[in-house]
């Protein structure tokens, strides 16, 4: 299956900060990248849709300005999270789709745990 | 508003039994469906997928489709402890949309 990855796995950062997340898919092209964020023990919730080359569309309720996302290529999408505060802290997730035909596929990396102190 | 429902278990079956999560859906347009496993603290990984009404089979796991029904389930033969996590249906309309998640199903498997 294709192969996506995430960096940093997990990271640590004082209320005030910011923190970049970076999302790459290592043996495919992927024109649209999802951002998700998950709460312990709570469902997937989407944050954003990422596409190569323009700009983020973003779910109600998220802020763009605080979620800032660059799809700078065709195999890297960043999420940069703007002063973190300590709700900030949760596991965020993305994810690259891939596309042949008619078959649209999601994969998913494996998440970074933000925490925020 | 899309929803997709599914039953949150958590749902037990014995080493080597059958397990079946089910999933329906709202939007009568949607195309393309899918199954996630996710592992506690881990993300969630694509097990399988399915397009058109029937059955699916890849390994130990069967997808059904029943878009009449907008019913889609995932069996899981000869369940393994390993097989323990979230199962999560995903449904998905034409082309680039957004996938719209259940809440997801626990599954235990008991050795």
């Amino acid at each position: 299956g294709a192969v996506v990855s995430q960096h940093p796995s997990w990271v640590i950062c004082k209320s005030g900060t910011s923190v970049k997340i970076e999302c790459r898919s290592l043996d495919f092209q992927a024109t649209t990248m999802f951002w998700y964020r998950q709460f312990p023990k709570q469902s997937l919730m989407l944050m954003a849709t990422s596409n190569e080359g323009s700009k983020a569309t973003y779910e109600q309720g998220v802020e763009k300005d605080k979620f800032l996302i660059n799809h700078a290529s065709l195999t890297l999408s960043t999420l940069t999270v703007t002063s973190a505060h300590p709700e900030d802290s949760s596991f965020y997730i993305c994810s690259a789709e891939t596309v042949a035909g008619l078959s649209y596929e999601q994969y998913f990396g494996p998440g970074t745990r933000l925490t925020v102190t | 508003q899309k929803e997709v429902e599914q039953n949150s278990g958590p749902l037990s079956v014995p080493e080597g039994a059958i397990a079946s999560l089910n999933c329906t859906y709202s939007d009568r347009g949607s195309q393309s469906f899918f199954w996630y496993r996710q592992y506690s603290g881990k993300s969630p990984e694509l097990i399988m997928f399915i397009y058109s009404n029937g059955d699916k089979e890849d390994g130990r796991f069967t997808a059904q489709l029943n878009k009449a029904s907008q019913y889609v389930s995932l069996l899981i033969r000869d369940s393994q402890p390993s097989d323990s996590a979230t199962y999560l249906c995903a449904v998905k309309g034409g082309g680039s949309e957004k996938l719209v998640f259940g809440k997801g199903t626990k599954l235990t498997v008991n050795p």
